[in-house]
């Protein structure tokens, strides 16, 4: 079955920098689009960033853009998010989550992993 | 953007009753609506895709339905397993989820 287990999580301070990593298995990892969506505490969901299947394509939001680099690597059947200049608002679960299809516009959220706690504080 | 509104924030009601939840969007978003269910210490899970189609090994007392702007979640018996946070989510431009709907039993 699908599985997604996210890691890399931690506490970072305000500015510094942090990878989280996401290792999948029961699937064939480089078919599928990937998104990541976080939720701050005690807030609902956020979509974070988006991958095509083969890494060539990418979409953010603007509240991570130019801070956050999504990236994959298929030898692997690794997704990460490198997140740069870490802000106290960028404190939230981050959930690594599967779609149905290829590109940047599969964006129905199939399965989901458990998510990796980052935690910006001084 | 698309803005997704839920309603209502909280609910509580008792094993067995119906109960329901709306979601409104800003602008058309045809039938791509999906709705997710959160708990705890817990993968996220899909419920409903494509306004009214249940994802698979979802129970039959959960559906979906509406059109344009206006979506519904709809449980025909509330169970104690469905102790929950339920979000809309459209998937027509971007993608955007409403604010949450925490299902409490009474």
């Amino acid at each position: 079955q699908v599985q997604l287990v996210e890691s890399g999580g931690g506490v970072v301070q305000p500015g510094r920098s942090l990878r989280i990593s996401c290792a999948a298995s029961g699937f064939t990892f480089s078919n599928y689009a990937m998104h990541w969506v976080r939720q701050a505490p005690g807030k609902g969901l956020e979509w974070v960033a988006t991958i095509s299947s083969d890494g060539s394509e990418t979409r953010s939001p603007d509240s991570v853009q130019g801070r956050f680099i999504i990236s994959r690597d298929n030898s692997k059947n690794t997704l990460y998010l490198q997140m740069d200049s870490l802000r106290i608002e960028d404190t939230a679960l981050y959930y690594c989550v599967k779609t149905d299809c290829d590109n940047i516009y599969c964006r129905l959220l199939v399965h989901w992993g458990q998510g990796t706690l980052v935690t910006v504080s001084s | 953007d698309i803005q997704m509104t839920q309603s209502p924030s909280t609910l509580s009601a008792s094993v067995g009753d119906r109960v329901t939840i709306t979601c409104r969007a800003s602008q058309s978003i045809n039938s791509w609506l999906a709705w997710y269910q959160l708990k705890p210490e817990k993968a996220p899970k899909l419920l409903i895709q494509k306004t009214s189609n249940l994802a698979s090994g979802v129970p039959s007392r959960f559906s979906g339905s509406g059109s344009g702007t206006e979506f519904t979640l709809t449980i025909s018996s509330l169970q104690p397993d469905d102790l929950a946070t339920y979000y809309c989510q459209q998937y027509e431009s971007h993608l955007s989820f409403g604010q949450g709907t925490k299902v409490e039993i009474k």
